[in-house]
């Protein structure tokens, strides 16, 4: 599969702890893009990442990109109960506008 | 800018029945691409379409499964005689040319259920 997996499949926290989220791929790409889906709705964009930089941040949100290891993390700071939701990561596998999506990881933040 | 519209959110169909599922795209994006969420799983590509044209449809099945995006209107998904494997979210997603830093703008599915 040429899909992004995310590691943990399911991961629960106290509201204010941080939660990091992992993402490997197997073949080379040139954008991976972090996604938010809540329950039963559309998946939300929060950042896109190019193959040659290592770091992005957005807010609380902080990407990082391995290329030599083929892996991302999503760090989220200072967690909050709304920020609940399963995370995505997304690879285009050399092509810029076709994207493969991993299975997701399932967040729950306890109030 | 209304986003990406999808309708209609929910769907029923019987076995054997069509399901039409439309899409219309963020105000200025000519790229469009649809994917099949099954419960619990993750997003699976289906198509991806430009205006008039299709442009990878690696992810669709091969029978019963087509989709379009014509010059004016919406972008169609059809499904015809739907059976229940069927059943899942299908999203549409859009982006202009060239993806920007902004990656898709995906809109809110349409969940089929096929009895």
């Amino acid at each position: 599969s040429q899909q992004g997996e995310e590691d943990p499949q399911a991961l629960s926290i106290q509201e204010g702890e941080n939660a990091t989220m992992n993402c490997s791929y197997k073949t080379s790409i040139n954008n991976l893009q972090w996604y938010r889906q809540n329950s039963g709705r559309g998946l939300v964009h929060l950042i896109l990442i190019r193959s040659n930089e290592r770091e992005k941040h957005s807010g609380r949100l902080r990407v990082t990109l391995d290329t030599s290891k083929k892996s991302s993390s999503l760090l989220i700071t200072a967690s909050r109960a709304a920020d609940t939701a399963s995370y995505f990561c997304a690879t285009d596998v050399n092509n810029f506008n076709k994207f493969y999506f991993g299975s997701g990881t399932k967040l729950n933040v306890k109030p | 800018n209304a986003g990406v519209m999808q309708n209609p959110r929910h769907l029923v169909r019987r076995r054997g029945q069509e399901a039409r599922l439309r899409c219309s795209p963020m105000k200025g994006h000519s790229h469009v691409y649809w994917y099949r969420q099954l419960p619990e799983e993750g997003l699976k590509f289906m198509v991806y379409l430009q205006k008039e044209n299709i442009i990878d449809e690696s992810g669709m099945p091969k029978e019963r499964f087509s989709a379009e995006f014509p010059k004016e209107g919406p972008s169609i998904l059809r499904i015809q005689q739907v059976v229940r494997g069927d059943s899942a979210a299908y999203f549409c997603a859009s982006s202009p040319p060239g993806l920007g830093t902004d990656g898709y703008t995906f809109g809110s599915g349409t969940r089929l259920t096929v009895v």
